[in-house]
């Protein structure tokens, strides 16, 4: 596609339950980032990849964030037994060199996530 | 650590006159500087960065940034601001200790276009 998608936009969890989130890079895009943006708040780097090498996770909050990019293309936050400190939307970034800095980012839309 | 700060929570002008949108940094060694806008319901969007070179960077819709290395500042800035232009905006640094591929992004700015 012509930008990043991630889905769902939005996501209504109950505090407990389990959720996945999505993400479709740019086709050719090397590197892939996930961030955290709270309301009223900058985004705020979770993890990054690199093809499908997850080079740098140091961001995420907790061990029931996980994220994954098994053949280097689409790419998959799982956030584990869900607090309501979760909640924020989740944004989506790819590149298509190795650290971003050359071509800048390209965000998706993000997923809202609610937990209830 | 890598820091951003922007002073400012909105920013209002007139439509015609001249923009700045502040931004401070704090990095050990070399910053990669960015702004991003972003618009409602839509993701953050480059608008331009410094690397290296010359301290005036151009960027996207007639938007312009000055790195100031003595100051830690990399304010945004436009001639002549339209409507449009009205919008979330966030400045961003990466590199030193961090390396290159974490950025860290402010808290954002509120510019706010007045017909």
């Amino acid at each position: 596609g012509a930008g990043v998608s991630q889905s769902p936009r939005y996501k209504v969890a109950k505090r407990g339950q389990d959720v996945a989130l999505r993400c479709d890079p740019i086709s050719g895009h090397v590197s892939l980032f996930w961030y955290q943006q709270a309301l009223g708040q900058g985004p705020e780097f979770l993890t990054y990849f690199q093809n499908e090498a997850q080079l740098d996770k140091s961001g995420l909050p907790s061990d029931r964030f996980f994220a994954e990019r098994p053949e280097g293309s689409v790419s998959t936050l799982k956030i584990q037994r869900t607090q309501q400190e979760d909640s924020a939307v989740y944004l989506c970034a790819s590149s298509l060199e190795g650290t971003g800095v050359h071509y800048g980012y390209t965000f998706g839309s993000g997923t809202r996530l609610t937990v209830v | 650590a890598q820091s951003v700060a922007q002073p400012e929570d909105q920013v209002n002008v007139a439509e015609g006159n001249p923009l700045t949108v502040k931004c401070t940094y704090s990095v050990s060694g070399n910053p990669y500087l960015f702004w991003y806008v972003q618009y409602p319901n839509r993701g953050l969007q480059f608008l331009l960065k410094y690397i290296t070179g010359d301290n005036l960077v151009k960027g996207s819709y007639g938007f312009e940034a000055e790195f100031n290395k003595s100051q830690t500042s990399f304010h945004l800035k436009k001639p002549s601001a339209l409507v449009s232009d009205s919008a979330l905006y966030f400045c961003a640094v990466s590199g030193g200790l961090g390396g290159y591929q974490k950025v860290t992004f402010g808290i954002g700015t509120k510019l706010q276009v007045i017909p």
